[in-house]
């Protein structure tokens, strides 16, 4: 069975840093690309960004530029959000989610299934 | 910024057939997706590339394609589908991938 689970969530506040994790099992994690989406309370999901199955290609939503920096470890079969510089907006659940395998076409097939659990951010003081 | 437009709510009888749709100006170039959040819940794919269902999903739910709108029909309506519905697809650069501000559908 595929599963993600996420973890690292949590309060913080204005201006801090918080690391999430995202553990999959079930599936050749290395073969797949990722991404992190998050929701707001109450709000719609939001895409935050992709990481392709070498690390070879990523993005973000503009958003997140240059606050949050996405990773995996294709050896351990985990993947990784580094949040710096959090904002009060910043606060959702964020969910990692697998991508399709990416054979190098253009343009980069990128759609979510499945999706973790979440983990939900609070940014607050 | 990019933007796909849903309407916020739909509602229908049991047993009737619920529209949704999905507007973006990139959509003649782009797959759409769909995917059925419930309350509480991570949200699930139920249509990829504008109208494949991928496996599990009911075959009451099917997804078209026309211009720039993509449509997701749920024909014959159960209880069990009352949830969010988000549609998603990329901008025009396919290096940024949006969604729709999601529509609640509401069974009677």
């Amino acid at each position: 069975e595929v599963q993600l689970v996420e973890s690292g969530g949590g309060l913080v506040q204005p201006g801090g840093s918080l690391r999430l994790s995202c553990a999959a099992s079930g599936f050749t994690f290395s073969s797949y690309s990722m991404n992190w989406v998050r929701q707001a309370p109450g709000k719609g999901l939001e895409w935050v960004s992709y990481i392709s199955s070498s690390s070879s290609t990523i993005y973000y939503a503009d958003s997140v530029k240059g606050r949050f920096t996405i990773s995996r470890d294709n050896a351990k079969n985990s993947l990784y959000l580094q949040m710096n510089s959090l904002r009060d907006e910043d606060t959702a659940v964020y969910y990692c989610a697998r991508a399709p395998i990416w054979f190098g076409e253009s343009p980069i097939p990128n759609w979510f299934d499945p999706w973790g659990q979440g983990t939900l951010v609070t940014v607050s003081s | 910024s990019y933007e796909l437009t849903q309407p916020p709510s739909v509602s229908v009888s049991p047993g009737q057939t619920a529209r949704i749709t999905c507007s973006g100006d990139a959509l003649p170039k782009q797959y759409a997706y769909w995917y059925q959040q419930k309350p509480g819940q991570a949200p699930v794919l139920v249509i990829y590339k504008d109208s494949e269902r991928p496996s599990g999903i009911p075959e009451r739910f099917s997804g078209s394609s026309s211009g720039t709108t993509v449509t997701l029909t749920i024909s014959g309506v159960q209880a069990e589908d009352e949830a969010d519905y988000y549609c998603q697809s990329a901008d025009s650069s396919g290096t940024s991938w949006v969604f729709g501000g999601g529509t609640k559908l509401t069974v009677l």
